[in-house]
């Protein structure tokens, strides 16, 4: 049974940099074709897609923001990391992980998300 | 970037509606297109993949057509557990993107 589950501060000050953690089971990111994902959604608001990193340590960006993040994983403990830096209050909102079981799939599996609110 | 724009943003609907929303990719991106319903709280659900194929576990009355920059999600019978925000999201190009989503409304 595959589960995701994000964790990370629930608040962060602005130009402090945010640390997010993606546990999984259920699947390993060493088979071939999966990756896992980072999407956002501001409260009220539509998807965002962050970043992705992928089974061969492929790494993928938003455009808007890939000067501020950096996407890795630990196959070993199950874990995907996401760090954004110089965070803002408008980056306050729900962070998800997602899984695709090959790169140009939808995404089956998510964590239930987590609220980051950025203020001082 | 492949910009996703979905329509109508929101939409007024009954139980036992016939349902259409649409989404248009700013440039061809095949049948590498996804729809999810997301729930008020929730995360999002994959619905259909690749266009037109539907996800395990959804019910049949879901369905989705299209291909190059234009697609379709429709529910040919509204139920009640239907009334959710829908999301259109390209997987043809990195970095990936979502439409702005439809609120289906009572």
């Amino acid at each position: 049974q595959v589960t995701l589950r994000e964790s990370g501060p629930v608040l962060v000050k602005p130009t402090q940099t945010l640390t997010l953690t993606c546990t999984f089971s259920g699947f390993s990111l060493s088979t071939s074709g999966m990756c896992v994902s980072w999407i956002r959604q501001p409260p009220g608001k539509a998807l965002e897609w962050l970043a992705r990193i992928d089974w061969d340590d492929g790494k993928y960006y938003s455009t808007s923001l890939e000067t501020r993040l950096t996407i890795s994983k630990d196959t070993s403990k199950n874990q995907v990391v996401l760090t954004m830096t110089n965070m803002d209050p408008v980056d306050t909102a729900t962070y998800y992980c997602a899984r695709a079981g090959i790169p140009a799939a939808g995404y089956d599996y998510w964590g239930q998300g987590t609220l980051v609110t950025v203020s001082s | 970037d492949i910009q996703m724009t979905q329509s109508p943003s929101s939409l007024p609907a009954s139980v036992g509606d016939r349902v259409t929303i649409t989404c248009r990719a700013s440039e061809s991106i095949r049948s590498y297109l996804n729809w999810y319903q997301q729930k008020p709280g929730k995360a999002p659900k994959l619905l259909i993949y690749a266009a037109s194929s539907l996800q395990s576990g959804v019910p049949s009355r879901f369905s989705g057509s299209g291909s190059g920059t234009d697609f379709t999600l429709t529910i040919s019978s509204l139920q009640p557990e239907d009334f959710a925000t829908y999301y259109c999201q390209q997987s043809y190009s990195t970095p990936r993107t979502f439409g702005q989503g439809t609120m289906v409304e009572i």
